[in-house]
């Protein structure tokens, strides 16, 4: 069964860079799935960020596409998230999560991590 | 980007009872929605996807069904872990948009 795992610092100052890694297990990064990054800022709703392919191919949220960068890494099957200049409506719980090719959904979430931005 | 405008917001609702949520794609997506159940504190479930197919190991209770660019959660029987908030999500287009959620309260 696959696991996710989020990690990173739980607390960053505006204008800095959030950085998180997300750790597979239970399945290949290089399968034919779809790493993605999903945030929920405190009592809101869920909003996708983007997400990669094992090749390195990414879809980003064009709201926030600017600021991201996603990355793989192959060798210790993990994954990872960059957003820049971050400000206090950055603040959310960000959650990996696994979506399979075709027809199906984003069956696999991590337990998330809170990112809080502040001085 | 797709809206996807779910509803209601809340409702209210007894154990045993039919439970029925809508969302409505602000265009064509084909069957390309999920339905996700998260309770507090917790990550977000998957139910459904392609509209109407169960994930695996969820109660049958649960159903999606679609017409046109309107989309419905159905929980036939609802049971005391089943009170959470539901979201459905579309991922036809980028980018991937959510619902705004419906709380189910007791």
């Amino acid at each position: 069964q696959v696991q996710l795992q989020e990690s990173g610092p739980g607390l960053v100052k505006p204008s800095d860079t959030l950085s998180l890694t997300c750790a597979v297990s239970g399945d290949s990064i290089s399968s034919d799935n779809w790493w993605g990054w999903i945030r929920q800022p405190p009592g809101k709703g869920l909003e996708w960020i983007g997400y990669i392919y094992y090749s390195g191919s990414a879809y980003y949220n064009p709201s926030l596409k600017s600021r991201v960068i996603m990355s793989v890494d192959t060798s210790k099957n993990q994954f990872s998230l960059k957003l820049n200049s971050v400000t206090a409506v950055d603040t959310a719980v960000y959650y990996c999560a696994r979506k399979k090719g075709g027809w199906y959904d984003f069956d696999s979430w991590g337990q998330g991590t809170l990112v809080t931005v502040s001085s | 980007d797709i809206q996807m405008t779910q509803s209601p917001s809340s409702l209210s609702a007894s154990v045993g009872d039919r439970v029925t949520i809508t969302c409505r794609a602000s265009q064509d997506i084909s069957n390309w929605l999920a339905w996700y159940q998260q309770k507090p504190e917790k990550a977000p479930k998957s139910l459904i996807y392609g509209a109407s197919n169960l994930q695996t190991g969820v109660p049958s209770r649960f159903s999606g069904s679609r017409s046109g660019t309107d989309f419905t959660l159905t929980i036939s029987g609802l049971q005391p872990e089943d009170f959470a908030t539901y979201y459905c999500q579309q991922y036809s287009y980028h980018p991937l948009t959510f619902g705004g959620g419906t709380k189910v309260e007791i």
